[in-house]
């Protein structure tokens, strides 16, 4: 069935690193993608997503990256600090607007990191 | 803008007895989400509206559980009778287009 997976459950990062998170997706009709970020006690948080089209987009700090051919994604942190420490969840979204006009989500199991002072 | 707002945070309560959560979408979304999320099964898709329609309930566990929204400003999740496997965190979340805006959730603890 449909899904959105991720490799790493958990990703310890040196503190000032750079981190990547990879998550894997088997749905070839997805329209986005989306990072979430989840701390303790909070619920998930927007990060930046990026449409089917494309294969990069950059925010502050923030890179998702696209490889359509492999159906995979990913989340580059640059300059890890400890406020990145959290959950991150990817999530595809698919639009049917020529049928019920309504969308379709999908989120990831989640990986968590860790950032080590 | 006070985002998502979600009530009660935390909830204990007997097996057996009735539960209502509610939440308080943004203003102007027209995509109201509920999950629930558990360490075991992550976060599940139990019911969303598109403007106060139910779409898709497919993710709701069982007759036990039901939701409404009768206006664009708030839903309600109940359970009844609840089961300490009830016991989990449920997010509620608003969205126009593609970026969702969670709740800060309410802790169910079903004893």
């Amino acid at each position: 069935g449909e899904s959105v997976g991720l490799h790493l459950p958990t990703l310890s990062v040196q503190e000032g690193d750079n981190s990547i998170i990879n998550c894997a997706y088997s749905n070839s009709a997805s329209d986005y993608f989306i990072w979430y970020k989840q701390e303790s006690g909070k619920g998930p948080q927007f990060i930046i997503d990026i449409r089917s089209n494309m294969d990069k987009r950059q925010g502050q700090r923030v890179t998702v990256l696209l490889n359509k051919t492999v159906k995979h994604l990913s989340l580059q942190i640059a300059a890890t600090q400890p406020g990145d420490s959290a959950v991150y969840f990817c999530a595809e979204m698919i639009i049917r607007w020529a049928t019920s006009g309504t969308y379709k989500y999908i989120f990831g199991t989640g990986t968590r990191l860790k950032v080590l002072a | 803008d006070a985002g998502v707002i979600q009530s009660p945070r935390h909830e204990v309560t007997e097996m057996g007895q009735e539960v209502t959560l509610r939440c308080k979408p943004i203003s102007g979304h027209d995509y109201l989400f509920w999950y629930r999320q558990t360490m075991m099964r992550g976060l599940e898709l139990l019911i969303y509206f598109n403007n106060n329609v139910p779409i898709d309930d497919s993710g709701m566990p069982e007759d036990r559980f039901s939701a409404k929204m009768p206006n664009a400003s708030f839903s309600t999740l109940k359970i009844q009778p609840s089961e300490p496997r009830d016991s989990a965190v449920y997010f509620c979340a608003s969205s126009f287009r593609q970026g969702m805006t969670f709740g800060s959730g309410t802790r169910l603890t079903v004893v």
